[in-house]
């Protein structure tokens, strides 16, 4: 069972428009959540994270937003650029950290910014 | 440079042949972990570490060994390989298990 979804496998965005990538999760135990972004024959790279105590977390051109209600985090990448394309990877993880809840991968979801 | 290093970065090999991957961290961190990329199913965590000597099974460890004799360096054993094991591995460290640094991966084909 699957406890981190990205349900997007892959999202085409035009330059200078915003990109929303989207995560589920189902383990309410999760209150921890990151975005990793990874560009091919490259390990993944951290991104941006949120704290469940947050809603809202910006970073330049990267916001995050969690509703913990419905379990749903999004990435907001405004505006896009050429260079956001790559696979971003939403994780989980319960806090605080244990070692007992390793961080939870989604399956990514493949971003392409098109000129 | 804060690095995390893993080699070989590729590696054909034949079943049942015995490889080790290694992996080295020159931050002073506690956690390090073994994932697996395949398509379609993302990152997958095979192994992780909290510190020198303490290692636990992540979700897919059937196949794999680790060892943490040093905090440093966490290598990944696989002691008779098989074609379901082609994959591309990658090997993080941070200090308290979120926000990990990622070696740049190791695309292992066995045949």
């Amino acid at each position: 069972d699957q406890q981190v979804k990205q349900n997007s496998p892959s999202l085409s965005v035009q330059e200078g428009r915003i990109s929303i990538l989207n995560c589920d999760y189902t383990n309410s135990m999760f209150d921890y959540f990151l975005w990793y972004k990874k560009y091919p024959a490259e390990g993944p790279t951290f991104l941006i994270s949120i704290s469940s105590i947050k809603d809202k977390n910006e970073d330049g051109r990267f916001t995050v937003f969690l509703n913990k209600s419905a379990k749903h985090l999004s990435l907001h990448i405004v505006p896009s650029q050429p260079g956001d394309s790559a696979v971003y990877f939403c994780a989980a993880l319960g806090f605080p950290f244990s070692g007992n809840t390793p961080l939870v991968f989604g399956k990514g979801t493949r971003l392409s910014v098109i000129a | 440079e804060a690095q995390v290093t893993q080699n070989p970065r590729y590696l054909i090999t034949v079943t049942g042949k015995k490889l080790t991957v290694t992996c080295s961290q020159n931050m002073n961190h506690e956690y390090m972990s073994w994932y697996r990329q395949d398509p379609g199913l993302g990152l997958r965590q095979i192994y992780y570490s909290m510190n020198v000597e303490v290692t636990d099974k992540g979700d897919v460890p059937e196949g794999y060994k680790v060892s943490r004799k040093e905090k440093r360096n966490f290598p990944l054993i696989l002691e008779s390989p098989s074609p379901n094991q082609t994959s591309l591995y990658f090997c993080a460290s941070s200090q308290q298990g979120a926000d990990a640094f990622f070696g740049q991966g190791t695309r292992l084909t066995v045949v």
